[in-house]
């Protein structure tokens, strides 16, 4: 079974902060991976695509990949208390399969 | 950017009635689209995946016969909550791919059923 793993936190970091949230993935044919963002009552926004190993840059956010390791991550630089939030990693295989979701890890800047 | 639209946001019905819920991708079209159902603070559940022009395909313990998806359209999929129940009320949020399948799924703004 296609697994992917988050901490559910919280995870407090303080404003200006970098933020760094992690994942991981059991399926090693995986070939894209994504970042959402939820805030409460309202649904996932898509906040970062990364289909290759590095880091991809997007403002203040960077995504890492490390297929190696199966491991995905997102760090919020300069962190703001907008962005707290659920952030969920979400990892994709091939065809018309969905993507499988992980549990999210809810982020709280504190100001 | 790609768009789904999702209709309407919110609901609220009375016990034994039926809801449907309408998903649009706007500007792209999608073979596939992903129904998901989120109780408040938990996770994101996919229900069903909506395939156009043939039966969707609904995940364990989910009941086919209450919760009736038709993808008419490569633009549209509609999920209908039947006999609903106050267990039902829940956020529905529909999602799309566009053809290109390694793309991001777009999510609609979801629904917020609420069956009293």
């Amino acid at each position: 079974q296609k697994e992917v793993e988050q901490n559910s936190g919280p995870l407090s970091v303080p404003e200006g902060a970098i933020a760094s949230l992690n994942c991981t993935y059991s399926d090693r044919g995986s070939q894209s991976f994504f970042w959402y963002r939820q805030y409460s009552g309202k649904s996932p926004e898509l906040i970062m695509s990364i289909y290759s190993n590095g880091d991809k840059e997007d403002g203040r956010f960077t995504a890492q990949l490390n297929k190696a390791s199966q491991y995905v991550s997102l760090l919020i630089r300069d962190s703001q208390p907008s962005d707290s939030a659920t952030y969920l990693c979400a990892v994709y295989s091939s065809g018309n399969t969905p993507l499988v979701f992980g549990k999210g890890t809810r982020l709280s800047v504190i100001a | 950017g790609a768009v789904v639209s999702q209709h309407p946001s919110r609901v609220i019905c009375k016990s034994g009635t039926s809801v449907k819920i309408e998903c649009r991708s706007l500007d792209f079209q999608a073979t596939t689209m992903f129904w998901y159902r989120q109780f408040p603070k938990q996770s994101l559940m996919l229900m069903a995946t909506s395939n156009e022009g043939s039966k969707a395909t609904y995940e364990q313990g989910v009941e086919k016969d209450k919760f009736l998806i038709n993808h008419a359209s490569l633009t549209l999929s509609t999920l209908t909550v039947t006999s609903a129940h106050p267990e039902d009320s829940s956020f529905y949020i529909c999602s799309a791919r566009d053809q290109r399948n390694s793309s991001p799924l777009h999510f609609g703004n979801g629904t917020r059923l609420t069956v009293t």
